[in-house]
Parts: C-alpha cells; sequence; structure tokens
C-alpha cells in the first residue's frame, strides 16, 4: 500500500494563478480531508469528505474548491491564488467516515504564492 | 465553539526521562475523541495515541500514555524513558461524536537532549 500520496511536493505560484493539489489514497478510506499548516497556526482544517461525491467546509473554505468523484481521489483547487494561501498543505484519510480513528497524512505540500 | 489548548509551546527532556504535556479542550459533548500526534523533522504527521471519551481507562502504547481528566476536559501526554527520536512537535486534537471535524492545538515542541 503506498497509503496517502499528494502531488507536487512543492510548488510556486503567482497571485491569481489558479492550481490543483492532487491527494489519493489506496486504503479504501471513506473519510478524507484537507488541512493547512501555518506557523503559530497549527493544522485548520480546509474541506473533508465522507465519501464520493460528499463534500463539507471545515474551518477555513474561502479560495479553495474540492470535489470526490471517486473514493481514492480528493483533490483541493485553488481558485485565484492569494499570498495568504501560502502554507504547507497536507491530506489525509481515514476509515471512519466520522473521522473518529486515526488519520493517515500524505507527506504535504509546501506552496509559495509570490 | 469547541477549542483545544496547548499551553506548553516548547519543552525539553534529558534522554531517560520523563516528560509531560499539557492539553486541555472545550466542548459541550459528552460523546468525543481525543488523539495526540506526533511531526518530526520530516513533516510526516503520525498519530501516537487515542483516547475514546466513554472510555475511563487511560489509552497507553508502550512508553507513551495520557492521563484523561473528563471532568476538568484536560488530556495530557506522559513520555516515558524519552528517546532522541521523540524530537517532534506533539499535537493534541478533538472530534466531537456528530461533527466530523477534528480540532487542533497550537502545538508544542518537544526536544530530547542527549
Amino acid at each position: 500500500n503506498a497509503g496517502v500520496t499528494q502531488t507536487p511536493k512543492f510548488q510556486v505560484l503567482k497571485t491569481g494563478q489558479s492550481m490543483t493539489l492532487q491527494c489519493a489514497q489506496d486504503m479504501n478510506h471513506e473519510y478524507m480531508s484537507w488541512y493547512r499548516q501555518d506557523p503559530g497556526m497549527g493544522l485548520r482544517l480546509i474541506h473533508y469528505s465522507v465519501g464520493a461525491g460528499i463534500t463539507d467546509q471545515g474551518e477555513v473554505p474561502n479560495g479553495y474548491n474540492v470535489s470526490r468523484s471517486t473514493t481514492e481521489d480528493f483533490p483541493l483547487r485553488l481558485l485565484s491564488a492569494a499570498p495568504s494561501q501560502t502554507s504547507v498543505y497536507f491530506c489525509a484519510s481515514s476509515y471512519s467516515p466520522r473521522g473518529h480513528y486515526e488519520q493517515y497524512f500524505g507527506p504535504g505540500t509546501r506552496l509559495t504564492v509570490t | 465553539a469547541q477549542t483545544v489548548t496547548q499551553s506548553q509551546p516548547e519543552m525539553s527532556v534529558q534522554e531517560a526521562e520523563t516528560v509531560t504535556l499539557s492539553c486541555t479542550y472545550d466542548t459541550s459533548e459528552s460523546n468525543y475523541y481525543l488523539f495526540w500526534y506526533k511531526q518530526p523533522p520530516s513533516r510526516q504527521m503520525i498519530l501516537v495515541i487515542r483516547q475514546e471519551a466513554y472510555k475511563q481507562q487511560n489509552a497507553t502504547e508502550n512508553r507513551f500514555s495520557v492521563n484523561f481528566q473528563k471532568a476538568a476536559k484536560s488530556f495530557s501526554l506522559k513520555i516515558s524513558d524519552s528517546q532522541l527520536g521523540d524530537t517532534a512537535m506533539y499535537f493534541c486534537a478533538f472530534i466531537s461524536g456528530d461533527n466530523r471535524k477534528l480540532i487542533w492545538g497550537l502545538g508544542t515542541s518537544l526536544a530530547v537532549n542527549p
């Protein structure tokens, strides 16, 4: 099992550009989520999904879109990048659709918006 | 609002000694789950220990144990026989039974010194 994979590992964007952060898991987990991690801010939930076709907003959803067409994939789209979106982004998945059990994390994507 | 507070931004301990990291949380729910995650310099997020609120018995995983005080809404992590590989950021996290959103503390940076 590859677990949770994220691509790319690093990305630099200019303000206003759009891009998609990819996330995939091969554990057949129902629950998937996206977090951003900023210095001094801990992890903050952006969006989450409890199954294919079902997504919901987390704490900081503005500026980000998600979709879940398959159980395996949960891409995060930045519509028009802003410097405030400079962060490290983590994707995670969990066996429990309620997120009550361990979340398995990807290695993260470091995004810089100039 | 549900919150998680880690009052110790930084701690240090000598190798082989014991250290306790503090975590308090605020919720009106009775059914919830608590976690400690570790993030070493590699940035990979790893589950250390999990506690179900309805279980009175404190969770343990090898050298890691928790002191769960439900009435005080306290969930501290004790690391025994500290090892150099325990050097990491430690995050406390909380999820309530129906919420599906994991709430994180800001983390405690632990340095284990030789």
